[in-house]
């Protein structure tokens, strides 16, 4: 059975930086085609991809947003860091990790359960 | 950049077909997905690679893709089906979802 659960703070403060982790279980971040991704979702709204990290270390990322976008892997401890810098009032939203299959139109199966992250003063 | 286009809302009758398209220039030449997301849960993969469903996925959603349109197909539609739905492709190194389209059945 795969799982992930994301993990970080729920509030922080404009400009700061938002630091989630991701901890999964059930694969291996080793294993050729698989990755693990990023997705948010403002209240209300709209799935919004942010990025996703591959077993060879392979990185993607929004190009709206990859200016301020780090995802990094340990595969010793099944983890994935989400660091984002400049957080924004707008950034507030539900971030998910889910298993990415790579292949010529990568999908995510299944997801985590998602944290909800409000950006305010 | 890329868009992909879902209609806001989609009305079905139980029993009854859904449908739901998702547009975007070309889309029939790239793999599309479609995820399911009821009210305060996570999304669920329902359709991978326009017409594959993931295992434990009812047999009445099904998935096309040609031309310009994906479109997702929910047979016999039953009340626990009502959701809000997002298609999924890929362009230039990028993920794309859809709006979502929030189907009602009623």
């Amino acid at each position: 059975q795969i799982t992930l659960k994301e993990s970080g703070p729920t509030l922080v403060k404009p400009t700061q930086t938002l630091t989630l982790t991701c901890t999964f279980s059930g694969f291996s971040l080793s294993t050729s085609g698989v990755g693990v991704g990023w997705i948010r979702q403002p209240p209300g709204k709209a799935l919004e991809w942010l990025g996703i990290i591959y077993w060879n270390d392979d990185t993607r990322y929004s190009p709206s947003l990859k200016s301020r976008l780090t995802i990094t892997k340990d595969t010793s401890t099944n983890q994935v860091v989400l660091t984002m810098t400049s957080m924004d009032p707008v950034d507030t939203a539900t971030y998910y990790c889910a298993q990415g299959i790579r292949g010529s139109t990568p999908y995510f199966d299944p997801w985590g359960q998602g944290t909800l992250v409000t950006v305010s003063s | 950049s890329y868009e992909l286009t879902q209609p806001p809302s989609v009305s079905v009758s139980p029993g009854q077909t859904a449908s739901i398209t998702c547009s975007g220039d070309k889309l029939g030449n790239k793999y599309t997905c479609w995820y399911q997301q009821k009210v305060g849960q996570s999304p669920v993969l329902v359709i991978y690679k326009d017409n594959k469903r993931p295992s434990g996925i009812p047999e009445r959603f099904s998935g096309s893709n040609s031309g310009n349109t994906a479109t997702l197909t929910i047979s016999g539609t039953q009340a626990m089906d009502e959701a809000d739905y997002y298609c999924q492709a890929w362009d230039s190194n990028t993920v794309i979802f859809g709006g979502g389209t929030k189907l009602t059945v009623l």
